[in-house]
């Protein structure tokens, strides 16, 4: 099974703060990789897709990158309802596998 | 506007059955593959099982391999996940999830989830 890994696992910043998260692959997955939102108590919502397309909808303050074994996932500015958790997910081999999650909280 | 809802948790002891289902609405459902996710109080998400739009790919977890089974009905718009031999750490909300293609890639839309509780 490909093994996902994100760090840092948590992050505290301010309101305007630039936020990055990477996600790493434990063999190349191509750009088949997956960034998920999480708030408390609420089903996760699709944010980018295939590394780096920004799903319908999704404000551009979001964005995603890389390929192979390396990810990057971008807040540009922090805002008060980004507080959630995320995820990253890959699709390049069954079964499909999710990172362990960062939560971002304000600082 | 696509709608999940999932039904048929509830609490159960060790070694039991129960069937999740998921009825669809709001989108051609026989287009799209579907999915089961999961997620234990307070862990992150367990993807569990998909099944593609023509159920002729599906996969599963190793961590349920051989006690799940995922099928769907597409003249009834549904998903169900039958799980037998249910294990304590089984216990969690299920969410039912749509993916964005017939095949097994992603999850753009979710349901709002079923507990399931495993415990004597």
């Amino acid at each position: 099974d490909i093994q996902m890994t994100q760090s840092p696992s948590s992050l505290s910043a301010s309101v305007g703060d630039r936020v990055t998260i990477t996600c790493r692959a434990s063999q190349a997955i191509n750009n088949y990789l997956n960034w998920y939102q999480q708030k408390p108590g609420k089903a996760p919502k699709l944010l980018i897709y295939d590394a780096s397309n920004l799903e319908t909808g999704v404000p551009s303050r979001f964005s995603g990158s890389g390929s192979g074994t390396d990810f990057t996932f971008t807040i540009s500015s922090l805002q008060p309802e980004d507080i959630a958790t995320y995820y990253c997910q890959q699709y390049d081999n069954l079964p499909v596998t999710f990172g362990p999650g960062t939560k971002v909280d304000f600082k | 506007e696509v709608q999940l809802v999932e039904s048929g948790g509830g609490l159960v002891q060790p070694g039991r059955s129960l069937r999740l289902s998921c009825a669809a609405s709001g989108f051609t459902f026989d287009d799209y593959a579907m999915h089961w996710v999961r997620q234990a109080p307070g862990k992150g998400l367990e993807w569990v099982s998909g099944l593609s739009w023509s159920s002729g790919s599906l996969g599963y977890a190793d961590s349920v391999k051989g006690r799940f089974t995922i099928s769907r009905d597409n003249a009834k718009n549904s998903l169900y996940l039958q799980m037998n031999s249910l294990r304590a750490e089984d216990t969690a909300l299920y969410y039912c999830a749509k993916d964005s293609s017939g095949r097994l890639q992603n999850f753009d839309y979710w349901g709002q989830g079923t507990l399931v509780t495993v415990s004597s």
